[in-house]
C-alpha cells in the first residue's frame, strides 16, 4: 500500500524545538516533491513548506527562517527541523505528495498526521 | 497571496440531491485548482486536479469545472457516504492556498 507515516509530534514549550519525520512505503519517495501541510480548526488547511525531488525548498512566510525542511533517499524519509516554536504553530502537521511534477502541485497522498502542540 | 473563498459554509441536502460547492481566487489561476474531501478524523483526499480531472478511484458522481477565477465541486447525487468537508487548493503560484471548507451534511 502507498503510504506516508509521520512521526516525532508532541508537546513542546514556547521558543522550543522538534524534529518531524516522514517514511514513505510502497513507493521510492526520491522521484516525488514532497510538503509539510498543518490543520488546525480555526485556520484551517495551511501549506507550511515543499522540497523538490532535486532538493529545491520553498517556506511560508510565517516559518521561514524558523524551520528547515530536508529528505534522505536512501531512507525513503522527510523530515521538519521546527525551532523557534510558538504557540500558532499548534496543529496536525501532514505529510504530502505532490501529484505530478509541478511546483507547485494537487497533492494525492497524505499521511495520517502528527499533532504538534506548543505551550507552556 | 492568492486567497480562495468557498461557498457555502455549510451545506445541509437530501440523498440523492445535486450538491454543488463555490470556490472563489482572488486572482486568476487558470485551471490549477484541485478539490479535497476529508472526513472526520481523516487526513484529505484527493478528488479533481487542474479543476476538472478525475483522480483515479474517486466515483464518477463528482465532477469539477471553472477556470480563472470561479470554480464549482458538483456532487450529482449525494450518497450517506459523502458526508464530509470539502476544501479547494490553488496551485498556481506560491503559497498554495486552501479554501476555509464547506461542511456537507444529509437533512
Amino acid at each position: 500500500e502507498v503510504q506516508l507515516v509521520e512521526s516525532g509530534g508532541g508537546l513542546v514549550q514556547p521558543g522550543g524545538s522538534l524534529t518531524l519525520s516522514c517514511a514513505a512505503s510502497g513507493f521510492s519517495l526520491s522521484p516525488y516533491n514532497i510538503n509539510w501541510v498543518r490543520q488546525t480548526p480555526g485556520r484551517g488547511l495551511e501549506w507550511v513548506s515543499y522540497i523538490s525531488r532535486t532538493s529545491i525548498t520553498y517556506y511560508a512566510d510565517s516559518v521561514k527562517g524558523r524551520f528547515t525542511i530536508s529528505r534522505d533517499n536512501a531512507k525513503n524519509s522527510l523530515f521538519l527541523q521546527m525551532n523557534s516554536l510558538r504557540v500558532e504553530d499548534t496543529a496536525v502537521y501532514y505529510c504530502v505528495r505532490g501529484r505530478d511534477d509541478y511546483s507547485p502541485d494537487a497533492f494525492d497522498i497524505w499521511g495520517q498526521g502528527t499533532m504538534v502542540t506548543v505551550s507552556s | 497571496d492568492i486567497q480562495m473563498t468557498q461557498s457555502p459554509s455549510t451545506l445541509s441536502a437530501s440523498v440523492g440531491d445535486r450538491v454543488t460547492i463555490t470556490c472563489r481566487a482572488s486572482q486568476s489561476i487558470n485551471s490549477w485548482l484541485a478539490w479535497y474531501q476529508q472526513e472526520p478524523g481523516k487526513a484529505p483526499k484527493l478528488l479533481i486536479y487542474k479543476a476538472s480531472s478525475l483522480e483515479i478511484g474517486v466515483p464518477l458522481r463528482f465532477s469539477g469545472s471553472g477556470s480563472g477565477t470561479e470554480f464549482t465541486l458538483t456532487i450529482s447525487s449525494l450518497q450517506p457516504d459523502d458526508v464530509a468537508t470539502y476544501y479547494c487548493q490553488q496551485y498556481n503560484s506560491y503559497s498554495p492556498a486552501f479554501g476555509q471548507g464547506t461542511k456537507v451534511e444529509i437533512k
